[in-house]
């Protein structure tokens, strides 16, 4: 099936500092999902984005639903250990199932 | 509220038996979908109900199977298990089939040995 392109594959940040993924797909999406995956736990949703341009804030993430409806993007701000994790993004056209990205593995050095 | 609650968390099986997982919903939540979370492959979709019926249908071979009760809980079916059908099979639910966000299981682990 079909995967949405994640970058980048892996990230290792010193804490405090700002982190930036994207996601990208050659189809038109809907709705943009972000999740995070703990190890040995299911994926938890931290924002979903509905229209195109649209920019959502989660507490120290942002993300952003992008204009063309091909892209998504999340931001987070100071982070902190607790953040570490895979981040997943999800697209879906209305009606059919949710296509998941590759995946984030984050990393946040103390 | 209770969240989407997946049973066993863990199993063992041997090449050609068959296995049931069981997911359990949100409640109000009357779509259920099904995923296989490999390190190779990410996250793999199976199928989604919908007030018992099947909307959508991923690229699996027919071994897979699943079904929706009239309550909404699901189970999902592997037959004649292969070394390769060994991953996290996630289940999650949503309020309605269309664009509600899926909120996730915490898993069940399949080990085929």
């Amino acid at each position: 099936g079909q995967q949405l392109n994640q970058s980048p594959q892996s990230m290792f940040i010193q804490e405090g500092e700002d982190v930036s993924m994207n996601c990208t797909s050659s189809s038109i999406f809907n709705t943009w999902l972000w999740y995070k995956q703990d190890p040995g736990e299911g994926p938890v949703l931290l924002i979903a984005l509905y229209k195109a341009g649209e920019l959502t804030s989660n507490g120290r993430l942002t993300a952003q639903f992008g204009i063309t409806r091909k892209d998504s993007f999340l931001n987070i701000s100071a982070s902190i250990p607790s953040d570490v994790g895979i981040y997943f993004c999800a697209g879906q056209r209305t009606g059919n199932q949710f296509y998941f990205g590759t995946g984030t593995s984050l990393t946040v050095i103390p | 509220k209770a969240g989407v609650t997946q049973t066993p968390r863990y199993l063992i099986k041997t090449r050609g038996q068959q296995v049931t997982l069981s997911c359990s919903p949100i409640s109000g939540h009357r779509s259920v979908s099904w995923y296989q979370q490999t390190p190779g492959q990410g996250l793999q979709f199976l199928f989604e109900y919908f007030s018992e019926t099947q909307r959508n249908k991923g690229n699996f071979p027919g071994r897979f199977s699943g079904r929706q009760f009239s309550n909404s809980r699901s189970e999902m079916n592997v037959s004649t298990l292969e070394l390769g059908d060994s991953a996290l099979y996630l289940c999650a639910s949503s309020s309605t089939a269309g664009d509600s966000p899926l909120h996730f299981g915490n898993g069940t682990r399949l080990t085929v040995t």
